[in-house]
């Protein structure tokens, strides 16, 4: 079950410094992944996606990677800036082939860049 | 650039008392979401909504809970009889079609169960 008050992972990164922010999956089978930025007290913006059938995307500044091998996903972000920090969610595509899916998210890091 | 919309930003209630959650979702979408964030947890998904029916709903959305799309523009999550435990961030997302997965999210309506 759930843990009540979940304590979110932090990654204390410089201004300036890259940052890689990492993800474990659940579901072997699923075929599509996002990331989203939650400022406080927002909503989830989307960042960047990727399908099962690649292994790297890149956005601006950012760039995803996914090891279906070991089913972990990273989000790498360029040159991080203090407009970065924020909460990061990890998302996979839930569902059974439906086009109406879910996303089933994961706990999330806090990402705090440090000036 | 267009965006999901949610209304109210928050909304207070007492316990036992009916609520609507509104949302208006990206104009030329069809595919509507509710999920809900408990303080300090992660996005739950609560139910996915396309051509006027339900189409996938979780555990949280017991009879207490229904969505609605009304007329062409709104989606509401109606919570008829709210529980402590219904305090949380509600959020509205949508989906373009079949051929695209990205879901876009609202800023959220914090609803406070007193």
């Amino acid at each position: 079950g759930e843990s009540v008050g979940l304590h979110l992972p932090t990654l204390s990164v410089q201004e300036g410094d890259n940052s890689i922010i990492n993800c474990a999956y659940s579901n072997s089978a699923s075929d599509y992944f996002i990331w989203y930025k939650q400022e406080s007290g927002k909503g989830p913006q989307f960042i960047i996606d990727i399908r099962s059938n690649m292994d790297k995307r890149q956005g601006q500044r950012v760039t995803v990677l996914l090891n279906k091998t070991v089913k972990h996903l990273s989000l790498q972000i360029a040159a991080t800036q203090p407009g970065d920090s924020a909460v990061y969610f990890c998302a996979e595509k839930g569902g059974a082939g439906d086009s109406s899916y879910k996303l089933i998210f994961g706990s999330g890091t806090r990402l705090l860049v440090r000036p | 650039e267009p965006e999901v919309t949610q209304t109210p930003s928050h909304q207070v209630t007492q316990m036992g008392q009916e609520v609507i959650l509104r949302c208006v979702p990206i104009s030329n979408h069809l595919y509507f979401y509710w999920y809900r964030q408990i303080l300090g947890q992660k996005v739950e998904f609560l139910v996915s909504f396309y051509n006027n029916e339900i189409s996938e709903k979780s555990e949280i959305f017991d009879d207490q809970f229904s969505v609605e799309r009304p007329d062409g523009s709104n989606f509401t999550l109606k919570i008829r009889s709210t529980k402590l435990e219904d305090s949380a961030m509600y959020f509205c997302a949508s989906k373009r079609d079949p051929g695209t997965d990205t879901q876009y999210f609202g800023p959220g309506t914090r609803l406070t169960v007193l």
